[in-house]
């Protein structure tokens, strides 16, 4: 079975700070890892994946296969960042489903 | 595009109702999804639709919770009777086959 391990319900910074919000997985093939975000009042909306290789926003996240994390990362807090965080993982492209984590609320503190 | 649709947007109703979600997906996109919010078990899975066929509702409570997609571009999630614990936000997602899931602005739930 697949899981999603946020260990972080909440994670206060302040502005200009470093964010690493973490997240563990448990699943035995190759998946894909992704991180969703919600703002306050606002829909789920995805911000990045891990075969994208990209930065959105000034986030990272890098998926280590040896210590099953695909944690997210970002040099330098803004309090717009402000918002829930979902790590997801999928257990192939020709899979449908969607494994989330509980979330981790990120609070950035001006 | 005006994304996923759902309403209502808020809905409160007292224990024993029926209550009915409404979901508009995406035009084009073949799969849709259910899911709860809650604080204690964040986002769960309810169900999945490919071309409006239920696949997957392994992530249905029980049986007081019953869903339809009737065509492409409409899907109801529904609740007879309605309790307290089903207090949540229910999300409808849609997606095109191998793309991501676009969510939709969900539904606030409470039942009195």
């Amino acid at each position: 079975a697949q899981r999603v391990t946020q260990p972080e319900k909440l994670l206060s910074v302040f502005k200009g700070a470093p964010v690493e919000l973490k997240c563990n997985y448990s699943y035995s093939g190759s998946p894909e890892l992704f991180w969703y975000v919600q703002y306050s009042r606002q829909r789920l909306q995805l911000l990045l994946r891990h075969i994208s290789r990209e930065s959105i926003k000034g986030f990272t996240a890098d998926l280590n296969k040896g210590e099953t994390s695909f944690h997210l990362k970002k040099p330098f807090a803004q309090e717009e960042d402000s918002a829930m965080y979902y790590c997801a993982l999928r257990s192939g492209a020709g899979s449908y489903q969607l494994t989330f984590g509980k979330g981790t609320k990120l609070s950035v503190i001006p | 595009d005006a994304g996923v649709i759902q309403s209502p947007r808020h809905e409160v109703t007292e224990m024993g109702q029926e209550v009915t979600l409404r979901c508009k997906p995406i035009s084009g996109h073949n799969s849709l999804f259910w899911y709860r919010q809650t604080m204690m078990r964040g986002l769960e899975l309810l169900i999945y639709f490919n071309n409006n066929v239920p696949i997957d509702d392994s992530g249905m409570p029980e049986d007081r919770f019953s869903a339809k997609m009737p065509n492409a571009s409409f899907s109801t999630l529904k609740i007879q009777p309605s309790e307290p614990r089903d207090s949540a936000v229910y999300f409808c997602a849609s997606r095109r086959t191998g793309d991501e899931q676009f969510f939709g602005p969900g539904t606030r739930l409470t039942v009195l």
